[in-house]
């Protein structure tokens, strides 16, 4: 089993839709989880950082930690279409390691 | 102030030969850690270096091997290239625990 697992899409909405991506978690000690996003022929940037369980917002975007669930979320409120990226799902263990999911596509059309 | 800088942007080997990437960290990071990108995937770890030492390693074979330097500076070697190795190489650095990775635009490596 995977430490992260993300369905890869891909996904496409049109734009000021609200979007939701997930990921599920493999091990209950995780405690750091990040979302990065990666445009086209880019590195990953980082967006969103949470710790432990809840929300966290940041203008129009706001990740969510279930550790009951193991699930991890995030939302994009009036997407636009320069949100059009590869986002990826990330954890941190202790041991000092990050794991990444798969990412997912997400185009969304004018 | 420059984030992280990787060289080459791409380059095209053959199999069986080898290859060295490097990477500047961002100013102040002492960690370099490299990750393999293959198409539709997500970045797989390869090692991670602190203090000029590889501090962990993912689940890569030996073909694989790098260094640091004082200058935090960092090489990604790969010997006995195979066609499954062709894939964007990725190096991140960060400052402190976890800290926030902070990824360069990465190496496209092509094995035919």
């Amino acid at each position: 089993q995977k430490e992260v697992e993300q369905d890869p899409g891909p996904l496409s909405v049109p734009e000021g839709a609200i979007v939701s991506l997930n990921c599920t978690y493999s091990n209950s000690a995780f405690q750091y989880f990040m979302w990065y996003r990666q445009y086209s022929r880019k590195g990953p940037e980082l967006l969103m950082y949470t710790y432990s369980s809840g929300n966290k917002e940041d203008g129009r975007f706001t990740a969510q930690v279930d550790k009951s669930s193991k699930y991890i979320s995030l939302f994009i409120r009036d997407s636009q279409p320069s949100d059009s990226a590869t986002y990826l799902c990330a954890t941190w263990d202790t041991g000092n390691q990050f794991y990444f999911g798969t990412g997912t596509s997400l185009t969304v059309i004018p | 102030d420059a984030g992280v800088t990787q060289s080459p942007t791409h380059l095209i080997k053959t199999r069986g030969q080898q290859v060295t990437l490097r990477c500047s960290p961002k100013s102040g990071h002492d960690t370099v850690s490299w990750y393999q990108q293959a198409l539709g995937q997500g970045p797989q770890f390869i090692f991670q270096y602190y203090e000029e030492e590889e501090r962990q390693r993912g689940n890569f074979p030996d073909r694989f091997s790098g260094h640091q330097f004082p200058n935090y500076s960092s090489e990604l070697n790969v010997n006995a290239l195979l066609l499954g190795d062709s894939a964007l190489y990725l190096c991140a650095s960060r400052e402190g625990v976890p800290g926030e990775l902070f990824f360069g635009e990465g190496s496209r490596l092509t094995v035919l």
